[in-house]
């Protein structure tokens, strides 16, 4: 099956650093990615669309300059949360849609989050 | 209007008992349906599609009604290990991002 990874799975920071988090497509090619943020019993919020080679797309709200997203490659996108605040302190969560056919309904297949606690 | 509502629970059920979460979603454009399953502080994970001729795997039966905007999932012979959180999930014309419900808690107790 389709396998999405995410790396740190954890991470602790002080307020004011920011942290990155990759989210690879192990075994298949991901031209698009998706990254979503939870907080505690809430659904998960799309924050953006990263599409590979181009630039991303951005949910109303959501800060560009705060949240960087690159989509290097078929397999790769990061996300930076930069001067990170206790605030974004979030469960985030990326997706890589797997493609099955014109017309026929697509899969996201999610990676295994990322929980960020910002001091 | 939320988008995508669903019934937030929790269910609480015995063991053997039959369980059905109720979603209904707003966008009449949309255009695929799922139900993912969320274990506590772990990602979602697909746990079947939504046709609109309904479709079962094994103790999972889903049902979509366009007409009425709405959609289903029915498990039977809950298991302990069913206990999780059931997002229904809804995909749209021209947004290629899905769009979650908030959950439906399922508590199986023994």
């Amino acid at each position: 099956g389709a396998v999405v990874s995410q790396h740190p799975s954890r991470v602790i920071c002080k307020s004011g650093t920011s942290v990155k988090i990759e989210c690879r497509s192990l075994d298949f090619q991901a031209t698009t990615m998706f990254w979503y943020r939870q907080f505690p019993k809430q659904s998960l919020m799309l924050m953006a669309t990263s599409n590979e080679g181009s630039k991303a797309t951005y949910e109303q709200g959501v800060e560009k300059d705060k949240f960087l997203i690159n989509h290097a490659s078929l397999t790769l996108s990061t996300l930076t949360v930069t001067s990170a605040h206790p605030e974004d302190s979030s469960f985030y969560i990326c997706s890589a849609r797997m493609l099955q056919g014109a017309g026929v309904s697509d899969t996201q297949y999610f990676g295994p989050g990322t929980r960020l606690t910002v001091l | 209007r939320k988008e995508v509502e669903q019934d937030p629970g929790p269910f609480n059920v015995p063991e053997g008992a039959t369980v059905a979460f109720n979603c209904t979603y707003s966008n009449s454009a949309s255009q695929s349906f799922f139900w993912y399953r969320q274990d506590c502080r772990k990602e979602p994970k697909l746990l079947m599609s939504v046709y609109s001729s309904g479709n079962e795997d094994g103790r999972f039966t889903a049902q979509l009604n366009r007409a009425s905007q709405y959609i289903s999932l029915l498990i039977r012979d809950s298991k302990l290990s069913d206990s999780a959180t059931y997002l229904c999930v809804v995909g749209y014309t021209g947004r290629r991002a899905l769009t979650f419900g908030s959950g439906t808690r399922l508590q199986v107790q023994p």
